[in-house]
């Protein structure tokens, strides 16, 4: 099946650092997906990427749809304490099966 | 009010007895999944269900069996539960035409 591996698994920084992830599939995806989990709580969408090559950004964090359809990044500028959390990747191969494979995560841990 | 609702938020119980997780939306989505996360491991697919007739098994759906009484509701059950069933557990609910998941808040189960 498909396999999503990302990296890095944890991170520790400090208040004000740029971070950033990356996943990577052995297979072509048609969507990727970014979600943020905090502590007790179900993950939460951040960013959606539809199309090869596509940056988009929502407020601090930036993500890119890997030009070869099977990475993509994300990237949070000035971290704050409220980004602490486990980001998680998400792709979609396409079809109608709408099944989603998931990265394992990242815990980001930010020292004010 | 949250979309996609959990119950119970936690419980804890014993081997061998019978559980029920519920999982309620007011998205109006007609497909919903339940998911099981483990610390390391990420988000593995337990089942999933795109219309109150049609019901998938994910990757993991040995020992879970699934009820969609509704198209808002959609259970979880472990017939005899055993320790390494404790977890967290996660549904999400997609609408028609859309990669995008929606996460309940998540049930903490320990099985003892």
């Amino acid at each position: 099946g498909q396999q999503l591996n990302q990296s890095p698994q944890s991170m520790f920084i400090q208040e004000g650092e740029d971070v950033s992830m990356n996943c990577t599939s052995s297979s072509i995806f048609n969507t990727w997906l970014w979600y943020k989990q905090e502590p007790g709580e179900g993950p939460v969408l951040l960013i959606a990427l539809y199309k090869a090559g596509e940056l988009t950004s929502n407020g601090r964090l930036t993500a890119q749809f890997g030009i070869t359809r099977k990475d993509s990044f994300l990237n949070i500028s000035a971290s704050i304490p409220s980004d602490v959390g486990i980001y998680f990747c998400a792709g979609h191969s396409g079809g109608s099966n709408y099944k989603l494979t998931f990265g394992k995560g990242t815990l980001l841990t930010v020292n004010p | 009010d949250a979309d996609v609702t959990q119950t119970p938020r936690n419980r804890i119980t014993k081997t061998g007895k019978r559980i029920m997780l519920e999982c309620s939306q007011t998205k109006g989505h007609d497909r919903m999944y339940w998911y099981r996360q483990d610390p390391g491991l990420g988000l593995r697919l337990i089942y999933y269900s795109f219309d109150v007739k049609d019901i998938n098994k994910g990757e993991i759906s040995d020992g879970y069996s699934v009820s969609r009484q509704a198209q808002a509701k959609f259970s979880l059950s472990l017939e005899s539960a055993i320790p390494n069933q404790t977890a967290l557990y996660f549904c999400a609910t997609t609408g028609h035409g859309t990669d995008t998941q929606y996460f309940g808040p998540g049930t903490r189960l320990t099985v003892l």
